[in-house]
């Protein structure tokens, strides 16, 4: 069966620090992966999708930046953290085949800019 | 943009049906309907998922109207874990691209009380 891993869980970085999160998919190959990020109080907002290693495409423009070194490896990443990157950031996957699939999300990492 | 709308908080007695409506009035011929829901702290979760036919699963049941405008999520025995903000989401099927990429608005905010 399919899995989806995230780490930290949860992280307090302070201002101007840098930031790396890991998601890692195991049970599949050449999944689709993505970042949410959700805001206190706010919805989910897609940050980054990936259709392969070394393809990212970004949905909003920011302080982030994705990756995609491995297959089934998605990393998002600061050079320096502001405050308004505070919030719970969510990995997801979903088979890169045409069809009707749903997606399967990570547990999230709580990021707390101090 | 969310393309759909969704009321922003309903409450339902525990034991009793919660019935979620939604309207997707400019849902387009290919668009399927999804729902999600999220626990507090938590990953969204998928629900279910329909074209035009009606849908039951072991959570929940999916009614969408003949002409495709609006639909009811059928959660049929609520319970305090039922608890969660539930999102209506219309999407494309997955091709690997940005077309089928999910994307979240405000969902109905559920609390199931004892």
């Amino acid at each position: 069966s399919q899995t989806i891993h995230q780490w930290p869980a949860t992280l307090v970085q302070p201002v101007g620090s840098p930031l790396s999160l890991e998601c890692t998919v195991e049970g599949t190959s050449n999944p689709n992966l993505y970042w949410y990020r959700q805001a206190a109080g706010r919805g989910l907002q897609l940050l980054f999708y990936s259709v392969g290693i070394g393809q990212i495409s970004s949905e909003v423009p920011q302080n982030l930046s994705a990756s995609r070194p491995q297959d089934r490896q998605f990393i998002l990443s600061s050079k320096k953290l502001l405050l308004s990157d505070s919030g719970f950031y969510l990995c997801a996957w979903s088979p890169n085949r045409s069809g009707n699939y749903g997606y399967t999300f990570g547990s999230g990492t709580r990021l707390t800019v101090v | 943009d969310a393309k759909t709308t969704q009321p922003p908080s309903m409450d339902c007695a525990e034991g009793r049906a919660a019935n979620l409506p939604c309207n997707h009035s400019t849902i387009s011929g290919n668009e399927y309907v999804y729902w999600y829901r999220q626990i507090h702290s938590q990953g969204p979760q998928y629900i279910i998922h329909g074209l035009k036919n009606n849908e039951t699963n072991e959570m929940a049941s999916l009614i969408i109207t003949e002409d495709r405008k609006s639909s009811t999520l059928i959660l049929p025995h609520a319970t305090l874990r039922d608890t969660a903000v539930y999102y209506c989401i219309v999407r494309v099927a997955n091709y690997g691209g940005s077309q089928g990429n999910l994307i979240f608005g405000k969902g109905t905010k559920l609390s199931v009380k004892p």
